[in-house]
């Protein structure tokens, strides 16, 4: 079974400070994802990487960065956190090869004060 | 830009059959996905199709693709309380350009 998992499921930040959130899948994947899902926008990709030190911006990426310094493990840094930033936040990681099958972690639901 | 669209709610009785319905934009995607998500989760993976296939069928589920009509659908047979959750279509263009529905939320009344 792979396995995604998430540092937190819950978190509470208050404003401007930095937050990471830490993500490990157990399946050798080499792509990554950290999405964010709110309330009639579905979710949305912030970045994903596809290797190593490899990371690409995806359709929401202002307002965050990200780190992928092993294989297994992808963060998401909020550099100075936001009220705006208060979300659910979703990782996930999928195979290069078919059927590129994407597995998602629990979930980090994100409050930002 | 690419786009996937799915009805917001579905409401069924116990044992009944489940259908939800998915259409997409984008022709060239090559792998279609079916997401089921319970609430304060993230999501689980069901099944998926590949894009030359019409049907496929996995115990309880069974995927439809009308490439044609860009239209993908999920049929839960003899659905349970435990089917209630929001299901999500996917498609994949290229290796990890996912592109997700805004979610289907079922319903089962007992």
């Amino acid at each position: 079974d792979v396995k995604v998992t998430q540092s937190s499921r819950y978190l509470v930040k208050r404003t401007g400070e930095k937050v990471f959130l830490e993500c490990v899948q157990d399946m050798d994947h080499e792509n990554m994802f950290w999405y964010r899902q709110d309330p009639g926008l579905g979710l949305r990709l912030i970045y994903f990487s596809y290797d190593v030190k490899m990371k690409e911006k995806g359709d929401i990426p202002e307002g965050y960065s990200v780190s992928r310094e092993k294989k297994e493990r992808f963060s998401l840094i909020l550099e100075s956190a936001s009220t705006n930033q208060t979300s659910m936040y979703l990782c996930a990681s999928s195979s290069s090869t078919a059927p590129y099958e994407q597995y998602f972690g629990p979930g980090t639901r994100l409050t930002v004060t | 830009g690419e786009d996937v669209e799915q009805s917001l709610f579905l409401s069924v009785r116990e044992g009944d059959s489940s259908v939800i319905n998915c259409t997409y934009t984008d022709s060239s995607s090559t792998y279609l996905y079916w997401y089921k998500q319970e609430p304060g989760a993230g999501l689980q993976l069901l099944t998926y199709i590949f894009s030359n296939m019409d049907m496929k069928q996995d115990q309880r589920l069974t995927v439809l693709l009308n490439k044609k009509d860009k239209h993908l659908s999920l049929r839960i047979a003899d659905t349970q309380t435990g089917d209630s959750a929001i299901y999500f279509c996917a498609g994949l263009s290229g290796t990890y350009k996912y592109i997700f529905g805004t979610g289907t939320r079922l319903k089962v009344l007992a």
